[in-house]
């Protein structure tokens, strides 16, 4: 089943803190893990995204931990600032019938106290 | 570049009509698709295309009918509309069917907030 579990719902750090969000998945076909961030009444927009033969990876405050045996993936925000707190969405992706297919995680909201 | 734009932003509609959600992107995207966020449940994909003429179903295309007639456009339709139909879409377009690692980034539209009473 085409599934990713995500969890917290939400989360709330303080200023500085290290913000750690969650998630799993099923279908070992998935071929990429992206996180996505969403400010209130925008669009989603791609953060972060990591291949499964890769253990972490690193893009200033934001890092993807992977871990494939185990089929789960986190996100780490160092540093966190308030300008972080939005709604981040965990997804993986697979290609068929042409075209990149997104499954979402149900949303973790961050709130990033100052 | 205005990217991927929506249109409306807010809709009401009673149960039982019909509406069209308007999708456009100017970046010359062959790849389009509508999604929809609902609580607790992430986002959802409705139907997808990959080209003008191309549409195919995603997750949940049951009460939606869409089609592709330009690049650039690719509306939505609500037949008869349901109250189970109350949610936030989101139009998105990437040039390729590739992963970020390829270079390929989907953009999404800033959403459209449905309501069926």
């Amino acid at each position: 089943q085409q599934q990713v579990k995500q969890s917290p719902q939400s989360l709330i750090v303080q200023k500085g803190g290290i913000s750690i969000i969650n998630c799993a998945y099923e279908n070992t076909a998935f071929d990429y893990f992206p996180w996505y961030q969403q400010f209130p009444g925008k669009g989603p927009a791609l953060l972060i995204a990591i291949r499964p033969d890769v253990s972490e990876k690193k893009e200033g405050r934001f890092t993807i931990s992977f871990n494939k045996s185990a089929k789960q993936f986190s996100l780490h925000i160092m540093d966190s600032q308030p300008g972080d707190s939005a709604t981040y969405f965990c997804a993986a992706s697979i290609v068929t019938t042409g075209f990149q297919k997104l499954v979402f995680g149900t949303g973790t909201r961050l709130l990033v106290s100052p | 570049n205005a990217g991927v734009t929506q249109t409306p932003k807010f809709q009401v509609l009673k149960t039982g009509q019909s509406m069209t959600l308007q999708c456009a992107q100017d970046m010359n995207h062959e790849y389009m698709s509508w999604y929809r966020q609902d609580p607790g449940m992430g986002l959802r994909l409705i139907h997808y295309s990959v080209g003008a003429g191309i549409t195919d179903q995603g997750e949940v295309p049951n009460g939606y009918n869409v089609s592709r007639s330009t690049t650039e456009d690719f509306p939505l339709r609500l037949l008869s509309a349901a109250p189970s139909q109350t949610s936030v879409y989101f139009c998105a377009s990437s040039y390729s069917p590739g992963t970020p690692s390829s270079g390929n980034t989907i953009y999404f539209g800033e959403g459209s907030w449905l309501t069926v009473v």
